[in-house]
């Protein structure tokens, strides 16, 4: 079965960092770029950036650059999203996800999505 | 940048017709084509209903449909069903190998 499972939920205070997973299953890891969406609550989605599982490079959304990495483990087929210096407006459910059934450039859409993984900051 | 622009919300009844329209730039929508439509049940991940401006996934219904001109683009749901309630969210790719999405559009069924 094809899968993203992520990890549970998080809570932190303000100037913590969290770092969430998400592992893969059913598919070939290093063959589609994993991408990172987060969603406050009542909010919309929110694009972070994406990881190539392959090279490892990433591409980082600006608001984020300076706080976030987006790491992999091929070994384990994990790919994970560290988020640093937390404020109360990065409450919000992260989800990973992928594009799986279509591959090649660019990474534009997501047909396999994690379960996301709720982040509250709060002191 | 700034998201894409969808209306807050739209409402049909059953069996009828509704447009969700998704506005954009040169640097997105206009630039490629490159959108993509997802569905988001309250409390439920997204779910990719149309990619690549109109095309569909396997298992979506084909009462979805997507269409693009210029710097806007639309996902059109024939034949209305309560179970299409829900939020839908546009994205596009954009210049600066990023992904925007819009900021939803919640579909009422009457």
């Amino acid at each position: 079965q094809v899968l993203l499972v992520q990890s549970g939920g998080e809570v932190r205070k303000p100037g913590a960092s969290v770092k969430v997973s998400c592992k893969s299953s059913g598919y070939t890891f290093i063959n589609s770029d994993l991408t990172w969406v987060r969603q406050a609550p009542g909010q919309g989605l929110e694009w972070m950036g994406w990881l190539s599982t392959y090279t490892g490079d990433t591409n980082y959304a600006q608001k984020f650059q300076d706080r976030v990495s987006m790491t992999r483990d091929t070994s384990t087929n994990t790919a994970f999203l560290e988020l640093r210096s937390l404020r109360s407006d990065d409450t919000a459910v992260y989800y990973c996800a992928a594009k799986v059934a279509t591959l090649g450039a660019p990474n534009d859409h997501f047909d396999l999505w994690g379960p996301g993984t709720m982040v509250t900051i709060s002191s | 940048q700034s998201a894409l622009t969808q209306p807050a919300s739209v409402s049909g009844s059953p069996g009828q017709s509704i447009t969700i329209s998704c506005n954009g730039t040169g640097s997105d929508i206009g630039a490629y084509d490159y959108v993509s439509w997802y569905y988001q049940h309250p409390g439920k991940g997204p779910q990719l209903m149309i990619y690549d401006v109109s095309y569909r996934p396997s298992g979506v219904s084909s009462r979805f449909s997507g269409s693009k001109s210029a710097n806007t683009a639309s996902l059109t749901i024939s034949g209305l069903q309560a179970e299409d309630e829900a939020d839908y969210y546009c994205s596009s790719y954009t210049k600066f190998n990023t992904v925007i999405f819009g900021g939803g559009t919640k579909l009422t069924v009457l």
